[in-house]
């Protein structure tokens, strides 16, 4: 299957700093992708999907000035995480839409803010 | 509006022994139903798919899935568990022309050896 690479895979920032995240798609073209946050033992909860060379489409009650995300390529996007705070820690995922039917996801980005 | 309920939390089972784990659906239109497993701080895994064809469709791992149009369902299972299929398991649902994905509360699944 097609394969989607997260980086980093853990990051550990002091509150009020900004955190980037990279979602690289490494032998495909996407030109959707999504991202996604994950509570400890809880579902997976779509924040925006990102369009390649347009703006991203925020889900309802999901910061845009706090989390922003940049699509400039076809093979990357960006969620940067902006002035953290303790509450934005989480496990961050990206997936990339591809030619077929499902989703291929990243490994996924586990943020610590203190 | 779409969604997934995943009715247990958790399941366990012993090695060996047939491993099923529910799934129900709500979409409009023609379903696309995914199963993912997800293994510690890790992103999720691809294991089958139903876009159309047979309703018995066959995956990764030894894992297959049935899907039940009448009782709009998508049950996952593996006719022997091993140990590592202990993880956590998301139902997920779109669409037909829709990319975005709904899924399920996720299963964990242990298997005891």
């Amino acid at each position: 299957g097609a394969v989607v690479s997260q980086h980093p895979s853990w990051v550990i920032c002091k509150s009020g700093t900004s955190v980037k995240i990279e979602c690289r798609s490494l032998d495909f073209q996407a030109t959707t992708m999504f991202w996604y946050r994950q509570f400890p033992k809880q579902s997976l909860m779509l924040m925006a999907t990102s369009n390649e060379g347009s703006k991203a489409t925020y889900e309802q009650g999901v910061e845009k000035d706090k989390f922003l995300i940049n699509h400039a390529s076809l093979t990357l996007s960006t969620l940067t995480v902006t002035s953290a705070h303790p509450e934005d820690s989480s496990f961050y995922i990206c997936s990339a839409r591809t030619g077929v039917p499902e989703a291929f996801f990243g490994q996924g980005t586990r943020l610590t803010v203190v | 509006a779409q969604s997934v309920a995943q009715p247990e939390d958790q399941v366990n089972v012993a090695e060996g022994n047939p491993l099923t784990v529910k799934c129900t659906y709500s979409v409009s239109g023609n379903p696309y139903l995914f199963w993912y497993v997800q293994y510690p701080n890790r992103g999720l895994q691809f294991l089958l798919k139903y876009i159309t064809g047979d309703n018995l469709v066959k995956g990764s791992y030894g894992f297959e899935a049935e899907f039940n149009k009448s009782q709009t369902s998508f049950h996952l299972k593996k006719p022997s568990a091993l140990v590592s299929d202990s993880a956590l398991y998301f139902c997920a649902v779109r669409g037909s022309n829709d990319y975005k994905l709904s899924f399920g509360a996720g299963t964990t699944v242990t298997v005891r050896a």
